[in-house]
């Protein structure tokens, strides 16, 4: 089974609007952490946001907020306010373990285009 | 800038040959992590080092191998190189058991 799951391959979103890209998380761990990356076109991994599991509150930082159901299992990025500069893939991870190991297991990414 | 850094940024090479890619992780992080970004299988974990050793292994490939050096600075080695081994491949590291962890800017690898 698929650990982390971004059902959407691509979403075309009108600028200033507001975006959520879904990410739902298997895991049987009771302690793990869930980060979410933007990769635009030039290849680099940019960290955005994290989430722990045993945060009471969502994560937010900047224009990003992470919207935490863990009952659900899902860690859904949204961005407010989008920006041109917003158009980017973005990947959902998650980490699972305790201290020292903490290697991310990644999903398919979703392809964030913002039109003018 | 994340305080990774990766060298060299590209790296062309033909099949069968041997290339090193080299992390350097911020200042402090103790664990350095390898990942592999291919069109077909996505972004794979490959190994991780904390503090010079070994820490968990994922889909590395036996002709690949790695190490943590004493000033914490990575070296990923690539054998016997394949046409399908054409990659980016990152580097990231974080303090351990962090709310974080950084990647480098990544190596593109071309093998022709």
């Amino acid at each position: 089974a698929q650990k982390i799951t971004q059902t959407q391959p691509g979403m075309f979103v009108q600028e200033k609007e507001a975006v959520t890209l879904d990410c739902t998380y298997d895991t049987s761990d009771p302690s793990y952490g869930l980060f979410w990356y933007k990769q635009p076109s030039s290849g680099e991994m940019i960290f955005l946001i994290y989430q722990g599991s045993y945060d009471q509150q969502n994560a937010t930082e900047g224009r990003y907020s992470l919207n935490f159901q863990k009952a659900r299992k899902s860690a859904n990025l949204v961005i407010s306010a989008s920006q041109l500069g917003d158009s980017a893939m973005y990947f959902c991870a998650m980490r699972e373990g305790g201290f020292g190991n903490e290697k991310l297991t990644f999903g398919t990414g979703t392809r964030l285009t913002i039109i003018p | 800038d994340s305080g990774v850094t990766q060298t060299p940024k590209h790296l062309i090479t033909a099949t069968g040959q041997r290339v090193t890619l080299r992390c350097s992780p911020r200042s402090g992080d103790l664990s350095v992590y390898w990942y592999q970004q291919s069109l077909d299988q996505g972004l794979q974990f490959l190994i991780q080092y904390y503090n010079g050793e070994e820490r968990a292994k994922g889909n590395i490939l036996e002709r690949f191998s790695a190490q943590q050096f004493p000033d914490l600075h990575s070296e990923l080695n690539l054998s016997s190189l394949e046409l399908g081994d054409s990659a980016l491949y990152f580097c990231a590291s974080s303090p351990g058991g962090a709310e974080e962890a950084f990647f480098g800017q990544g190596t593109r690898l071309t093998v022709v």
